[in-house]
C-alpha cells in the first residue's frame, strides 16, 4: 500500500464551527506533514511531525492545532478559522525527515488533499 | 530564509526535451534536491532526487552541478499527459527540516 488517503474530500465551516482533517497511511512512514496550498501556490508547509513528535510548527496560528494519535494517524483540527484560510490543505509522509543521505528517507508520499472552504 | 528560483512557465511540444532549471543557492550540505510534479487538484507526486552530478530513473533526469547551487530536471519526448506544474524541494536545517516548495514551473505540452 503506497497510498496517503485523506478526509473528508471537500470541508465547508463556518468560523464558529469546529471540524478536523484526517491523514493515514500505512507505509510504515516515520515521518508526516501537513501543508497548505492556496490556488496557484506551491505547498506551503505547516508540521511535521517525526515519530509521532511534533518538530516542525512555521509558526501556524493557534487555529490549526495538530495531533499524531500514532505512526499511521495525523489530524488537523481546525477551530475559529477565517476565510483567508479557504485552500487545499494536504497529507505528505515519508519514511523520514530530509536531511539524511539515504534517499529513500526523503521521498514524500502526498495525500490528494481537502479542499477547505471557510465561509 | 533563502529562497529556490524557478521560470514560472515554459512551452514545449510533443515529442521535445525540456529542461527547467531550479536555483538553490543557500542548499545545505546533507540535504537532496527533489523534483515534484502536480497536476490540478491533485497532491504533488515524487519524480526525483539526487545529491550532487546526474540521476537518471524510467521518467526524467536531474543535472546538479559541483557547487549544488543549482539543478536541472530534464523530461525527455514530452507528451501532452506531462502538462502540469513542477517544483523543485530543498529542506534547509533550521531547527529542525523545513521543506521550501519553489514556485513551481507550469509546464504546457502542445500537439
Amino acid at each position: 500500500d503506497t497510498e496517503v488517503t485523506q478526509t473528508p474530500k471537500h470541508l465547508v465551516m463556518g468560523m464558529t464551527n469546529k471540524k478536523s482533517l484526517k491523514c493515514e497511511q500505512h507505509m510504515g512512514h516515520r515521518a508526516m506533514y501537513w501543508y497548505k496550498q492556496k490556488a496557484k501556490k506551491p505547498p506551503e508547509l505547516m508540521f511535521v511531525y517525526s515519530y509521532e513528535k511534533l518538530s516542525i510548527n512555521e509558526s501556524v496560528p493557534s487555529r490549526f492545532s495538530p495531533e499524531c494519535p500514532n505512526s499511521s494517524l495525523l489530524n488537523l483540527h481546525l477551530h475559529a478559522l477565517q476565510p483567508e484560510d479557504s485552500a487545499l490543505y494536504l497529507c505528505a509522509s515519508s519514511q523520514g525527515l530530509q536531511g539524511t543521505r539515504d534517499q529513500s528517507y526523503n521521498e514524500q508520499f502526498f495525500g490528494p488533499g481537502t479542499r477547505l472552504t471557510v465561509l | 530564509l533563502a529562497k529556490t528560483t524557478q521560470p514560472i512557465s515554459m512551452d514545449s511540444y510533443e515529442g521535445q526535451e525540456v529542461n527547467i532549471t531550479c536555483s538553490h543557492n543557500n542548499i545545505a550540505t546533507n540535504d537532496y534536491i527533489t523534483w515534484y510534479q502536480q497536476f490540478p487538484s491533485q497532491g504533488p507526486r515524487f519524480i526525483i532526487q539526487g545529491y550532487k552530478t546526474k540521476v537518471t530513473n524510467e521518467v526524467a533526469s536531474l543535472f546538479i552541478p559541483a557547487d549544488r547551487k543549482s539543478s536541472t530536471l530534464s523530461l525527455p519526448r514530452v507528451s501532452l499527459s506531462d502538462t502540469a506544474v513542477y517544483y523543485c524541494l530543498v529542506a534547509f536545517k533550521a531547527g529542525g527540516f523545513k521543506t521550501i516548495f519553489g514556485a513551481g514551473t507550469r509546464l504546457f505540452v502542445k500537439a
